[in-house]
């Protein structure tokens, strides 16, 4: 059955630095993947799309890569802030059910001042 | 209008007992979603509903029962709760249930089943 993992839980960084998590997946070759953000107690908020054919999504201070040789994507935030402080959740397409997501286990980053 | 409303933000209620939870969104979605999330754990899908229909049930307990009234309108109604079902329901909405659609979340009911 499909499998997705976010290798870290937690993740602690300086301000002003890269933020770099990850998200592989496997027995599946996904259209796209999806990352969103979760603050405490409240529902994810959508980030950015990257489909299987894109190598690379840029918005603003983040970045996706995708790569489907290695199934992985990567989440980069650059000139990380406090503020940026959350659960990055990475989501992929249910097998069969296009639009219906399953979702990682998510990171938590940790951006201290 | 931009988001997903639930009411109310929490409720606690009885395993003998009945309520409803709401989700609107006035986006024009055509799809509409619960999802169930545990502390620490990823949101779990439990109910899609396309153009009002449902189309995707979890093999959700039959104490959680949902309902589309409209486009605009999702509920979910619970009855005989089993503490374990204490979590965070979220709904969600997506212009249609196919390829490449972003999800919109609100903000959650946080349920507690005494």
């Amino acid at each position: 059955s499909q499998k997705i993992e976010q290798n870290s839980e937690a993740l602690n960084i300086q301000e002003g630095k890269t933020a770099t998590l990850t998200c592989n997946y496997t027995n599946y070759s996904p259209a796209y993947l999806q990352w969103y953000r979760q603050d405490p107690g409240r529902g994810p908020v959508f980030l950015l799309l990257i489909r299987e054919n894109e190598k690379e999504k840029r918005k603003e201070r983040l970045k996706v890569t995708f790569d489907t040789t290695l199934k992985q994507s990567l989440f980069h935030i650059t000139a990380s802030q406090p503020a940026d402080s959350a659960t990055y959740l990475c989501a992929l397409p249910r097998t069969g059910s296009q639009g219906n997501l399953i979702f990682g286990k998510g990171t938590k980053l940790s951006v201290k001042p | 209008d931009t988001e997903v409303t639930q009411t109310p933000k929490h409720l606690v209620m009885g395993m003998t007992n009945k309520k409803s939870l709401k989700c609107e969104q006035h986006m024009g979605h055509r799809a509409m979603y619960w999802y169930k999330q545990k502390a620490k754990k990823p949101p779990e899908l439990m109910f899609v509903y396309s153009y009002e229909k449902l189309s995707i049930n979890e093999s959700v307990p039959s104490r959680f029962s949902p309902e589309c009234p409209n486009s605009s309108l999702l509920n979910l109604h619970l009855h005989a709760l089993q503490p374990e079902d204490s979590a965070l329901y979220l709904c969600a909405s997506s212009p249609r249930d196919i390829s490449y659609n972003e999800q919109f979340f609100g903000p959650g009911t946080r349920l507690t089943v005494l």
